[in-house]
């Protein structure tokens, strides 16, 4: 149990065109989904959490017009890339937790989204 | 600030030999430790976890001690197996849900 799925697995878009990528937890209800942005040989580093149905908590640095997140469901978050630009270039990964709390060992993250901006 | 370092990889073992990857971490007050992994085209998993100092995190063979005095948490394995190949993540929690992670180290076991 504890499956979290992330689509598409792979995007490459052009240069000013928005993406969207959907994570969905399979077989649980997660009330909080973070989403972690990960450069080739670096570490995950958060972007922002989101809790159902509220607004999302971006980290400081992160472009909230930017990076659009909804939690509409408890099953499913979406990041929205707007406008995207080649530095957006990267690996994004979301993670699912379980129950109203959302501690740390119950975090059950997604295979990844690589998205290439030419 | 808060901050992860693990040792570069990637780590090339052959199958039976001993594992250790070190994790180093920067932190205020007591954070709670982990370690994740990612095998290829998966998301990652929980390993192991310590909470408080001297610790140990124990799962699938792998084992790691919260040493407060060294701020360390090095992962350990005694016989590594080919199927241990993947990617190991070491972390800590700041505040009760946020995980901040290492760069991750390639652990590559040959037969």
């Amino acid at each position: 149990g504890a499956v979290v799925s992330q689509h598409p697995s792979w995007v490459i878009c052009k240069s000013g065109t928005s993406v969207k990528i959907e994570c969905r937890s399979l077989d649980f209800q997660a009330t909080t989904m973070f989403w972690y942005r990960q450069f080739p040989k670096q570490s995950l580093m958060l972007m922002a959490t989101s809790n159902e149905g509220s607004k999302a908590t971006y980290e400081q640095g992160v472009e909230k017009d930017k990076f659009l997140i909804n939690h509409a469901s408890l099953t499913l978050s979406t990041l929205t890339v707007t406008s995207a630009h080649p530095e957006d270039s990267s690996f994004y990964i979301c993670s699912a937790g379980r129950g109203t709390s959302g501690s740390t060992d119950t975090q059950y993250f997604g295979p990844g989204t690589r998205l290439t901006v030419l | 600030g808060n901050s992860v370092t693990q040792m570069e990889g990637p780590v090339t073992l052959s199958e039976e030999a001993f594992l250790t990857i070190n994790c180093t971490y920067t932190a205020t007050g007591y954070p709670s430790l982990f370690w994740y992994v990612q095998y290829p085209g998966e998301g990652l998993q929980l390993l192991l976890k310590a909470t408080k100092a001297d610790d140990k995190g124990s799962n699938k063979g792998f084992e790691a001690t919260y040493r407060k005095e060294t701020t360390s948490f090095h992962l350990e394995k005694g016989s590594v197996q080919v199927s241990d190949s993947a990617v190991y993540f070491c972390a800590l929690s700041r505040g009760y849900s946020t995980l901040t992670f290492g760069k991750g180290t390639m652990l590559l076991v040959s037969p």
